[in-house]
């Protein structure tokens, strides 16, 4: 059974407007999550994250909101550029799980961002 | 600052045949971890290395996978032999601790025929 779960395989948002991909995560023990993207033929790159005890993380366009109630988190991309075109990972791990797993990270199958220009 | 360098970057084989993939990871980082990707999916975590120790390696199909981390710096998978369903894309992972900032190599797309 999938632990992170990302429901849209893709979206397409218009240029300058904003774009809002969606995960979320069954296991209560995760209180880190992450947003990597993927271009073509390269690894993912780290984007942006944020920890359980925050509910809301920015840095620059990107914006990750967490609603650990819902277990549901958020990227939210303003304005969108042709340059974020990628695959987007949503990413959660369990720092404070001192056993074996600890910093192990359970991705989601991702989703296909496209923004038109 | 050089990343994770992987290679090959591309293989294809013939089912039975053996395969093995390189990853060097970025400089002073002690944590290693090797993912399977498959086509559609997430990347799947095979095996955690800390420094020359394998930590984390309960997903790591040992019937047909191995791995070693020799002198806690670069680090081989290799599968023998390979089946069909081992095609993916391998990707190669590093990180200053355990929990920290995960830091990708571009991968080897694997193809067995």
């Amino acid at each position: 059974d999938q632990q992170v779960k990302q429901n849209s395989p893709s979206l397409s948002v218009q240029e300058g407007r904003i774009s809002i991909l969606n995960c979320d995560y069954t296991n209560s023990m995760f209180d880190y999550f992450l947003w990597y993207k993927k271009y073509p033929a390269e690894g993912p790159t780290f984007l942006i994250s944020i920890s359980s005890i925050k509910d809301k993380n920015e840095d620059g366009r990107f914006t990750v909101f967490l609603n650990k109630s819902a277990k549901h988190l958020s990227l939210h991309i303003v304005p969108s550029q042709p340059g974020d075109s990628a695959v987007y990972f949503c990413a959660a791990s369990a720092l404070m799980n001192y056993g074996g797993s600890q910093g192990n990270l359970i991705f989601g199958k991702g989703t296909k961002l496209s923004v038109k220009p | 600052e050089a990343g994770v360098v992987q290679s090959p970057r591309y293989k294809i084989i013939e089912k039975k045949q053996p395969v093995a993939f390189w990853c060097n990871p970025i400089s002073g980082h002690n944590t290693l971890y090797w993912y399977r990707q498959n086509l559609g999916q997430g990347p799947e975590l095979l095996i955690r290395y800390e420094n020359e120790e394998a930590v984390d390696d309960s997903q790591l199909p040992k019937d047909r996978f191995s791995a070693e981390r020799l002198k806690g710096v670069d680090s081989t998978l290799k599968i023998q032999p390979a089946e069909l369903g081992d095609s993916a894309v391998y990707l190669c992972a590093s990180s200053g601790r355990r929990g920290a900032q995960q830091f990708f190599g571009p991968g080897t797309r694997l193809t067995v025929l």
